[in-house]
């Protein structure tokens, strides 16, 4: 089964309007990253959370962390057509800190 | 500083021949993964290398499946005897050796294998 599942599996919005996907994973992290792909791309980095930090912010990208609810939490606030994509998280744990654990994604689709 | 760097972009073959697939890390990394993705599914991890060492190949399939990263040159993942279910997106990811960011992976373009 897979460590992060995202939540929903897709997201209409219009420009201009907050999008928000979550992340459920199982086990322990030592970090989790949240990934943007566009069809047919490869991966963009997005952010970065440490296990002990609570929230972060990247231009109009912020991102919670609740360790005792394993979950995660991306907002993309005042959305543009350019976010269209699918958004991955990934959980690196601590035995096997290299590989990385990624969720089906959620498809993001922002309409002008 | 160019990104990670991955080749062919594309590649066709047919069941029963070789794929080879090469990856280039960003300067300055010297830690690689390779993950493959199937259509609309996220990322599967298969190995983590580092140079002329295997760190964890959990992800590999037992048979047909091998990967390298030489002192010199990029890192290769084979795929020998391909067969249709072997058609996916291969992705290639690098890190820094150390220190803060360490552990952030930048991916490649990926190559998209189609297997006839």
């Amino acid at each position: 089964s897979q460590q992060g599942e995202e939540d929903p599996q897709a997201l209409s919005i219009q420009e201009g309007e907050n999008a928000t996907m979550n992340c459920s994973y199982k086990t322990s992290i030592n970090n989790l990253q949240w990934y943007r792909q566009n069809s047919g791309r490869g991966l963009v980095h997005l952010i970065l959370i440490r296990s002990n930090e609570r929230e972060k912010h990247s231009g109009r990208l912020r991102v919670t962390l609740d360790t005792s609810k394993k979950s995660s939490s991306l907002l993309i606030t005042a959305s543009r057509a350019a976010d269209t994509a699918s958004y991955f998280c990934a959980t690196a744990s601590g035995d096997s800190w290299g590989k990385l654990q990624f969720g089906a994604g959620t498809q993001v689709v922002v309409t002008p | 500083n160019a990104g990670v760097m991955q080749n062919p972009r594309h590649l066709v073959r047919r069941r029963g021949q070789e794929a080879r697939l090469r990856c280039s890390p960003m300067k300055g990394h010297s830690h690689v993964y390779w993950y493959r993705q199937l259509p609309e599914e996220g990322l599967k991890f298969m190995v983590y290398l580092q140079k002329e060492n295997i760190i964890d190949e959990s992800g590999m399939p037992k048979e047909r499946f091998s990967a390298e990263f030489p002192k010199e040159g990029p890192s290769i993942l084979r795929i020998q005897q391909v067969v249709r279910g072997d058609s996916a997106a291969y992705f290639c990811a690098s890190s820094q050796q150390q220190g803060a960011g360490a552990d952030t992976q930048y991916f490649g373009p990926g190559t998209r294998l189609t297997v006839l």
